[in-house]
C-alpha cells in the first residue's frame, strides 16, 4: 500500500521570500512522484514529477523538488515566491503498477505582501 | 497535444433530481480515466476510474455512477441527488502504458444541491 502526508495543512510566507512545501510518502516499491498546483474553482495542474534519474527535478514558475529515497521524502521549493503562488499544492504518489495514485490532503500556501 | 474537457463548469440541482456530468479527452488514444471529488477544505477523493471501454472500477460505495461509452469519453449519473453529492468533481485521464504517466485534469464542475 502506498500513502502521503504532506505535513502542513498551511503555509503562510511573505512575497519574495523561500518556501518549501513537505511531503513524505510510504511504499514498498519503486514510485513515481509528482506535485500538482490548484488555484480556485480550476483544476489541479502538473507542477513537476519525479519518474527516474537526477533526483532533483525543475518544474514550472520556478518551482523545484528534491527526490530523498532514504527519507521517502519530495518536498517542493521556490527561491523566492510570489502572490500569485497563492494556491492549493497536493503531492502524488504513484508505484507498484498501479493505475491509481494517491493523494495528499494538500497544502494551502498563502503568500502575503 | 491532449486536451481534456469538463462540463458544465457549475451546476445547481435540487435534491432528489438526476445528474450527468460529461468529460471527453482529445488527442490520445485508451487513456486511463478518473472521477474525483474535492469535497469543500478537504483532499481528493477518487470515485471511479477506467481502464477501457466499459470497463469501470468503484473505489467507494454511493449514490454515484459512471459510464465510458466511448473511447474518450466518461460520464458521472445519479439517479437522484442527495445533498451530499455537493462538491467539485474533476476529471483526470492518464496514458495507458505504464504507472510514471502524470494525471492531467480537466477544469472540474462545482456541484450544489440543494
Amino acid at each position: 500500500a502506498q500513502s502521503v502526508t504532506q505535513l502542513d495543512s498551511q503555509v503562510p510566507v511573505f512575497e519574495e521570500a523561500p518556501v518549501e512545501l513537505r511531503c513524505n510518502y510510504s511504499s514498498s516499491v519503486s514510485v513515481y512522484l509528482f506535485w500538482y498546483v490548484q488555484y480556485p474553482n480550476q483544476g489541479l495542474q502538473l507542477l513537476l514529477k519525479y519518474l527516474s534519474g537526477s533526483t532533483l527535478v525543475k518544474g514550472i514558475n520556478g518551482f523545484e523538488a528534491e527526490f530523498n529515497k532514504s527519507q521517502t521524502s519530495f518536498h517542493l521549493r521556490k527561491p523566492s515566491v510570489h502572490i500569485s503562488d497563492t494556491a492549493e499544492y497536493f503531492c502524488a504518489v504513484r508505484s507498484g503498477g498501479s493505475y491509481i495514485p494517491t493523494f495528499g490532503r494538500g497544502t494551502s500556501l498563502i503568500v502575503h505582501p | 497535444s491532449q486536451t481534456i474537457h469538463q462540463w458544465p463548469a457549475t451546476l445547481v440541482q435540487p435534491v432528489g433530481s438526476p445528474l450527468s456530468l460529461e468529460c471527453t479527452v482529445e488527442g490520445t488514444s485508451n487513456p486511463n480515466l478518473y472521477w474525483y471529488r474535492q469535497a469543500a477544505g478537504r483532499g481528493l477523493q477518487l470515485l471511479f476510474y477506467s481502464v477501457g471501454i466499459g470497463q469501470i472500477s468503484s473505489e467507494v460505495p454511493q449514490n454515484l455512477s459512471a459510464s465510458r461509452p466511448q473511447d474518450r469519453q466518461f460520464i458521472l449519473s445519479s439517479k437522484k441527488l442527495l445533498l451530499s453529492d455537493s462538491g467539485f468533481y474533476l476529471c483526470a485521464w492518464s496514458l495507458p502504458t505504464g504507472t510514471n504517466s502524470p494525471l492531467h485534469f480537466g477544469n472540474g464542475t462545482r456541484l450544489t444541491v440543494t
